[in-house]
């Protein structure tokens, strides 16, 4: 089935610091979804993703969606104590409209 | 305001006692999902519902029911619980155009 890659796994970062993860697969997507959870907390979405080579920006978090829709990364510039959490992708399979995650990157921030 | 609801968010129970953990959505959402998460596993979908009275089996149903009796209600049974059920449990719905939003999430225990 379908499956995306999700890398690194952990991330510890100064604050100040800028952070990126990647997502990746070996078929095409038809989109794909940004998540965010809080410690203790549960996933919040952030953004979708639906075009080739599109890039969009929520503040300090910059999304891009590879011109082959086969990847995507998520960028924080400047990261805060806020940032703190795990980032995960996931892809909605078209056919039961299932949300598949990949595995998150956990980001700690030192201030 | 929009949301997912589950009760409860904390349960211990013990090995075989029958309990259900209900979820509610005010958003009108046709899609809805359960999903447990596990340390070093993700996040798994248990099952899902297209729609009122219909639903299948995700990638981890194994001691589970659910049951969509009415759009807004999807509560997950746990028949003869198992301490291998014990997880962290989200539910969440989903709108045509937009990303899941997930409960709060439950934490149960199965001693």
């Amino acid at each position: 089935g379908q499956q995306v890659m999700q890398i690194p796994q952990y991330q510890h970062v100064q604050e100040g610091e800028d952070f990126t993860t990647y997502c990746n697969s070996s078929t095409t997507l038809s989109n794909i979804q940004w998540y965010k959870q809080r410690p203790g907390g549960h996933p919040v979405f952030l953004i979708q993703l639906v075009k080739s080579g599109e890039v969009k920006k929520q503040k300090r978090l910059t999304f891009q969606f590879g011109e082959a829709k086969k990847n995507s990364s998520l960028h924080i510039t400047a990261t805060q104590t806020t940032d703190v959490g795990t980032y995960f992708c996931a892809v909605i399979a078209s056919n039961t409209g299932k949300l598949i995650f990949g595995q998150g990157t956990t980001l700690q921030v030192k201030p | 305001e929009a949301q997912v609801t589950q009760n409860p968010r904390y349960l211990i129970t013990v090995t075989g006692k029958k309990l259900t953990v209900t979820c509610s959505q005010n958003m009108n959402h046709e899609y809805m999902s359960w999903y447990r998460q596990d340390p070093g596993l993700g996040l798994r979908q248990i099952y899902y519902s297209m729609n009122v009275e219909v639903t299948d089996k995700g990638d981890v149903p194994e001691g589970y029911k659910v049951s969509r009796k009415e759009k807004r209600n999807f509560p997950l049974i746990l028949e003869s619980p198992s301490p291998n059920q014990t997880s962290l449990y989200f539910c969440a719905s989903k709108s045509a155009s937009y990303g899941y939003t997930f409960g709060s999430g439950t934490r149960l225990t199965v001693v």
